[in-house]
């Protein structure tokens, strides 16, 4: 099992450029979501998909776009990138139901920077 | 809106040592905290705590929860420069998607 994945690692963008950031999940898992983390701010949520085929705005969601390809794969682009969308992108998953559901498992992260 | 406070915001000690570290939150309709280690990469699930006054333990970290008081606190002992890392705690209340609220998290570095 490779868990959650996540590419590309590391990306430089020029500044209204576009690209998607790739999430895919072995785990069976229904749920995924994407989060950015900013020095000091923790982690805040974008976007997630309860299920797939279903979306939903986060904290965060202004800029970005995502879309649930299929049960495994859940990504996230950026139409017209902007310098305040530098930062760190994790990928997760959690489990649909049970004990332990909300236990959400993270991808190593795609570093973002936008110039 | 949910809430999670982290503090102290970073922590600098020497092995051996004890570390307490805390996590208080405001959450509609509570369901679960859970703990997290981020190293130098993704974060890494430590605990899930869901009811009052039950220690969850795991080697030399522990972990509590008061849901009157509406914090809970991560216990290290007996350090290790290996805990060096970042400590996240977040909160599940009632809302669609099993979603989570985090903290900001506490820095932890340990000396030799």
């Amino acid at each position: 099992n490779a868990g959650v994945t996540q590419t590309p690692k590391f990306q430089v963008l020029k500044t209204g450029q576009s690209m998607t950031l790739q999430c895919a999940q072995d785990m069976n898992h229904n749920s995924m979501y994407w989060y950015r983390q900013d020095p000091g701010m923790g982690l805040r949520l974008i976007y997630y998909s309860a299920s797939e085929g279903t979306t939903d705005k986060g904290e965060v969601p202004n800029g970005y776009n995502v879309s649930r390809l299929n049960k495994r794969e859940f990504s996230l682009r950026l139409e017209s990138a902007a310098p305040s969308q530098t930062s760190v992108y994790f990928c997760a998953s959690s489990a649909p139901f049970g004990r332990g559901r909300e236990t959400q498992y993270f991808g190593p992260g795609t570093r973002l920077l936008v110039l | 809106e949910d809430k999670v406070v982290q503090s102290p915001l970073s922590l600098v000690v020497h092995e051996g040592d004890t570390v307490t570290l805390n996590c208080s939150y405001e959450v509609t309709n509570f369901r679960s905290l859970l703990w997290y280690k981020q190293e130098k990469k993704a974060p890494t699930f430590l605990f899930m705590l869901t009811s009052s006054g039950i220690e969850k333990k795991s080697g030399r970290l522990s972990s509590i929860l008061d849901k009157k008081e509406l914090f809970s606190i991560l216990n290290i002992t007996a350090t290790q420069t290996g805990d060096s890392a970042v400590y996240l705690c977040a909160v599940s209340g009632l809302r669609a998607g099993n979603m989570l609220t985090f903290g900001g998290g506490t820095r932890l570095m340990v000396k030799p």
